[in-house]
């Protein structure tokens, strides 16, 4: 089985702030990785695919990259509706999603 | 795309439950439907997949034995079933789209969530 570990669990931040949030699979799902946001009482949202690729409709100001073993999802500049939690999603092995990490206003 | 799931429902433990997941807005048989539950407060959590075409499933380990998955394609409408319920099984159920990318994919359309209840 994959694990998902995100770090950190829980953040604070304020508007403008560059933020980033990372996710580890063991082992290795490679390039298949998937962000998502979820605002309470919604579904989940896709941000980003396969480690990079914006989902079409989603703010440039979101990017995915991939350093060494670390996925790690970027909000380059926080606006009021980013604070929610994001989800990184493996579909390299079965599906399983990571614990999660709440963004929340400084 | 859309994807509307069925009503709230309340069980008693060792029940089961019956949630549906009506799509429109582009080929039913086209993408895989995944379910995803969310118990109150915790994560998101995988529970399978049904290939609406073929009628082919996968399920999740641990739910393997108390889970199906079907579809009905005169009504474009996927359905899961799980049995033997207990509290742990109190959620919020979605359905998701897959859509594709290599062999692999990701999630680009949910249903609203269906919330299932497990009491005494």
């Amino acid at each position: 089985d994959i694990q998902m570990t995100q770090s950190p669990s829980s953040l604070s931040a304020s508007l403008g702030d560059r933020v980033t949030i990372t996710c580890r699979a063991s082992p290795s799902v490679y390039r298949y990785l998937n962000w998502y946001q979820q605002k309470p009482g919604k579904a989940p949202n896709l941000l980003i695919y396969a480690t990079s690729t914006l989902q079409t409709g989603v703010p440039s100001r979101f990017s995915g990259s991939k350093s060494g073993a670390d996925y790690i999802l970027t909000i380059s500049s926080l606006q009021p509706e980013d604070f929610a939690t994001y989800y990184c999603q493996q579909s390299y092995s079965s599906w399983t999603f990571g614990p999660g990490t709440r963004l929340e206003i400084k | 795309v859309q994807l509307v799931q069925s009503g709230a429902e309340v069980r008693k433990p060792g029940a089961s439950v019956k949630v549906s997941c009506k799509a429109s807005g582009y080929t039913f048989t086209d993408y895989h439907i995944h379910w995803v539950r969310q118990a109150p407060g915790q994560g998101l959590e995988w529970l399978g997949w049904i290939n609406p075409n073929s009628g082919e499933t996968y399920y999740e380990e641990k739910f393997q034995g108390r889970i199906s998955m079907t579809r009905d394609t005169s009504i474009i409408t996927a359905f899961m079933d799980l049995s033997g319920l207990s509290s742990d099984d109190t959620a919020l159920y979605y359905c998701a789209r897959q859509n594709y990318y290599d062999s692999s994919g990701y999630f680009d359309s949910w249903g609203q969530g269906s919330l299932v209840t497990v009491s005494s």
